[in-house]
């Protein structure tokens, strides 16, 4: 099975900069990926890790612990437009071929002038 | 096409109707999942395609529920005799390949369903 958990919601100033952590278990484990979501549109890629370690990618950076089955998503120069939802995903590659991405509650960040 | 598209984008129905939602993956992709995602809450899985092979359906709640993708493109999420409780976001998603593990997946737009 799969468990995955983050915090319901954060609350941040603009321009400071947010950690928000991502705790999984799963029976297999082939990636892990973050995912924005503004209310009401569909959720958009933002990183992807499957090693441990740091991806920066512009203002956002991703952390990955794979023996401790932990994540964090870092947002540097937090901007208004910031505020939505920062969903945590895994790829937990089953057999035949599977490679089912299961999700997360979401984290709810609203950024505040 | 340029992403995925789903239809209906709305759909109001009584209880006890069945209804069909349909799903028109990124062309040449071969992943297709269905969510379902309630308000304020992450996508819960469904089920997922590989080509026409449903590869897991675990997530799909009951027997109600069911899914195809016949032709290894376009899919149907069916759900017959509605109850009130499956009023939800019906998400649909693609990706393209497995080879690469980076793959990530696109989201559609969704289909509302509310039945009432």
């Amino acid at each position: 099975g799969q468990n995955i958990d983050q915090p319901t919601e954060m609350t941040a100033t603009e321009g400071a900069i947010v950690q928000i952590n991502c705790t999984y278990q799963t029976s297999g484990f082939n990636g892990l990926f973050w995912y924005q979501q503004h209310a009401g549109e569909a959720p958009t890629f933002l990183s992807y890790n499957v090693l441990d370690g740091l991806e920066e990618k512009g203002r956002f950076s991703s952390f990955l612990s794979r023996s401790k089955g932990y994540s964090y998503l870092l947002l540097k120069e937090l901007q208004m437009k910031d505020s939505a939802s920062y969903l945590c995903a895994v790829r937990d590659e089953g057999d035949n071929y599977g490679q089912n991405f299961v999700f997360g509650p979401g984290t709810r960040l609203s950024v505040l002038p | 096409g340029a992403g995925v598209s789903q239809s209906p984008r709305y759909k109001v129905t009584k209880r006890g109707q069945d209804v069909a939602l349909r799903c028109d993956p990124i062309s040449g992709h071969v992943s297709l999942y269905w969510y379902r995602q309630a308000l304020g809450q992450g996508p819960e899985f469904l089920t997922y395609f590989n080509y026409e092979a449903q590869q897991d359906k675990s997530g799909l709640p009951n027997d109600r529920f069911s899914a195809e993708r016949p032709e290894g493109s376009i899919s149907t999420l069916t759900i017959q005799r509605t109850e009130q409780r499956d009023s939800a976001m019906y998400r649909c998603a693609s990706s393209s390949d497995r080879i690469f593990s980076g793959n990530t997946i696109y989201f559609g737009e969704g289909s509302w369903l509310t039945v009432v």
